[in-house]
């Protein structure tokens, strides 16, 4: 199946710092999504992005589809930015697979005040 | 506007008794999707879901797990004799489409222990 991996597994910020988080996946994906899982466990939608590039306030994102990475831009980080960042692609598998979400490992932020 | 609702919040139960988590989707989506997190891993795929069919379930562990999503009312995800290697938060997120455009929204899941 397909392989995503993420960079950093951990990063440490002071407040006010900007920061770069990377997806790579193994093979071409029709959907990719980046999530933010705060302290609470919650998972929260930052980006729909299977390609370009988007932005929402300080976060942008882009998808880079051919090369088969999507990067992830946190500017000015805030302490309420802290926790697990998430990226997932839709596996493009074929037939009925459409709905599988495969995840890579996170990048674990932590942004102190 | 209500997003993807998911109860009970915590679930605690004994070995052996049976645990039952609802999913309800968001208004108008028809797809539904299970996803595990066990400690300090990730999010992994159980099942995909339409309204009275399972569409996908290669993520489903071959014993004791189950999942329903009738023509009224929620999805349901089972698990019979439960095992504190159960124990994880569980997602259910939906989708208003199936394939490339299907953005799935999650809600804020199911955390389940086993005693």
């Amino acid at each position: 199946g397909i392989q995503v991996e993420q960079s950093p597994p951990d990063l440490i910020l002071q407040e006010g710092a900007n920061s770069t988080l990377r997806c790579n996946f193994s093979d071409s994906v029709n959907n990719l999504q980046w999530f933010h899982q705060n302290p609470w466990g919650q998972l929260i939608n930052l980006f729909y992005i299977p390609s370009g590039t988007k932005q929402n306030g300080r976060l942008s994102a882009t998808t880079v589809a051919t090369e088969r990475y999507s990067l992830l831009y946190i500017s000015s980080s805030q302490t309420t930015d802290s926790g697990v960042y998430f990226c997932a692609v839709l596996d493009n598998a074929g037939g009925t697979s459409y709905g599988k979400l495969t995840f890579g490992q996170g990048t674990i932020l932590t942004v102190h005040p | 506007n209500a997003g993807v609702m998911q109860n009970p919040r915590h679930l605690v139960r004994r070995r052996g008794q049976e645990a039952r988590l609802r999913c309800s989707p968001m208004k108008g989506h028809s797809h539904v999707y299970w996803y595990r997190q066990l400690p300090e891993e990730g999010l992994k795929f159980m099942v995909y879901l339409q309204k009275e069919n399972i569409i996908d379930e290669s993520g489903m562990p071959k014993e004791r797990f189950s999942a329903e999503f009738p023509k009224e009312g929620p999805s349901i995800l089972r698990i019979q004799q439960v095992v504190r290697g159960d124990s994880a938060a569980y997602f259910c997120a939906s989708s208003l489409t199936q394939g490339a455009r299907n953005e799935q929204f999650f809600g804020p899941g199911t955390r389940l222990t086993v005693l």
